[in-house]
């Protein structure tokens, strides 16, 4: 399996901050990559698929970048709905997520 | 606007198999991209896939969980269901249906249901 490894496990920040999260794969998975914000209680929410293309309806203030083996996702401009937990996910089978970013409150 | 529901019992014994069903509505369980996910999370974790099931049956399961998982559909009732045999107390977490749909840019995971927490307990 393909091990997705998350950093930073946590990361606080203020309102109007711009965070990066980084997500590495163990092997090479090309752009097959997506991110998903959770919620406490929520299923999570499809932000970004193929490592760049933002879903419909997400705010442009999310951005992802890379392929191969190295992945970011950016938010700009911190809003009090992005505070929550970030999660990469691989699709090749089988399909593997990271264990999660969570951004709080500074 | 395709909507999820998990059902099924909440508590389950050891040894046990937990059964659970995803009722889809808002779209068809029979549409030619859409393949119907099983997804689990535990505590503090990313999600875990567990498998999918297309319409025709076709299915794909998780290595770790092929051995204890089944997944069937039942198109006229537009639902699938998922079957995880011999449980223990790692099983209990939360159970999430989805929907895959396959295109030119990859898998893409818009719709869950809410999910529902499963717990293995006597």
């Amino acid at each position: 399996d393909i091990q997705m490894t998350q950093s930073p496990s946590t990361l606080s920040a203020s309102l109007g901050d711009t965070v990066t999260i980084t997500c590495r794969a163990s092997q090479s998975i090309d752009s097959w990559l997506a991110w998903y914000q959770q919620k406490p209680g929520k299923a999570p929410m499809l932000l970004i698929y193929k490592a760049s293309t933002l879903q419909s309806g997400v705010s442009s203030r999310f951005s992802g970048r890379g392929s191969g083996t190295e992945f970011t996702l950016t938010i700009s401009s911190l809003q009090p709905d992005d505070f929550a937990t970030y999660y990469c996910q691989q699709y090749h089978s089988p399909w593997t997520f990271g264990h999660g970013t969570r951004v709080d409150v500074k | 606007q395709v909507q999820l529901q998990e059902s099924g019992p909440g508590l389950v014994k050891p040894s046990q198999t937990l059964s659970l069903t995803c009722t889809v509505s808002g779209g068809s369980i029979s549409n030619v991209d859409a393949y119907w996910n099983w997804f689990r999370q535990f505590p503090g974790e990313g999600p875990e896939w567990i498998g999918y099931i297309y319409y025709n049956g076709n299915t794909d399961y998780s290595p770790s969980l092929k051995s204890r998982v089944s997944m069937s559909v039942d198109t006229s009732k537009s639902h699938f269901s998922l079957r995880l045999t011999s449980v223990t107390a790692a099983d209990t977490a939360v159970y999430y249906c989805a929907r895959a749909q396959w295109s030119t840019l990859g898998w893409i995971i818009q719709h869950w249901g809410q999910g529902t927490l499963v717990t293995v307990s006597s």
